[in-house]
């Protein structure tokens, strides 16, 4: 099995400021899926970015963004301008391409915002 | 987007019965829909896969007589925690599969066995 490993059970970040939230996996697969997902206290799932490892491009949405290294195997969350909802548990995910349908996510990291 | 509703968000069983938890997509089909348990401040513990017109798939270590999952339609998954003993207190959800790259997840059910 895959395994995905997030080594920042908490991190925190000032308001306005930006924070990078780490994620590395273990694959040999050369083509898969990378997502972070937003878990608010509400415990509702929610998409935040995904990333297709054949593209080398890295993905975007609005304030979000990722850093991949494709050989390094890591998969970083970066977060600018944080705001007060963005305080949750973000949890990194791995899907194969390949073989099965299932989602190896990470222990998740617990993000403050401080205002 | 598309939309998965579980149902019910929070039950509180006595301990002996069974519950039926439901996970419908609302605006999709899915063929493939993840049944998770998540303890407190924890990470998602895949139970059983869940594919349409067949048995569905359980992890290692998860008792299929326990948490019976049905897959009746492309629309929706049951999963019934019978004979539920507190321990089987949790917080379990759904995701359903759109396509490769979109997993949608349910609101999640706090169940409570006392």
């Amino acid at each position: 099995a895959q395994t995905v490993t997030q080594s920042q059970p908490e991190m925190s970040v000032q308001e306005a400021e930006t924070v990078t939230l780490s994620c590395t996996y273990d694959t040999s697969e050369s083509d898969y899926y990378l997502f972070w997902y937003k878990q608010p206290p509400s415990r509702q799932m929610i998409l935040v970015i995904r990333q297709e490892a054949y593209k080398q491009q890295n993905a975007t949405e609005n304030r979000f963004s990722v850093n991949f290294q494709k050989a390094a195997k890591s998969f970083s969350l970066k977060i600018s301008d944080s705001q007060l909802g963005d305080a949750a548990m973000y949890f990194c995910a791995y899907r194969s391409a390949y073989t099965g349908n299932q989602f190896y996510f990470g222990t998740g990291t617990s993000l403050t915002v401080i205002p | 987007g598309a939309v998965v509703s579980q149902h019910p968000s929070r039950v509180i069983c006595k301990s002996g019965t069974s519950v039926k938890i439901e996970c419908r997509s609302l605006d999709f089909q899915a063929t493939t829909m993840f049944w998770y348990r998540q303890f407190p401040k924890q990470s998602l513990m895949l139970m059983a896969t869940s594919n349409e017109g067949s048995k569905a798939t359980y992890e290692q270590g998860v008792e299929k007589d326990k948490f019976l999952i049905n897959h009746a339609s492309l629309t929706l998954s049951t999963l019934t925690v019978t004979s539920a003993h507190p321990e089987d207190s949790s917080f379990y959800i759904c995701s359903a599969l759109r396509v490769a790259t979109e997993a949608f997840f349910g609101q999640g059910t706090r169940l409570t066995v006392v």
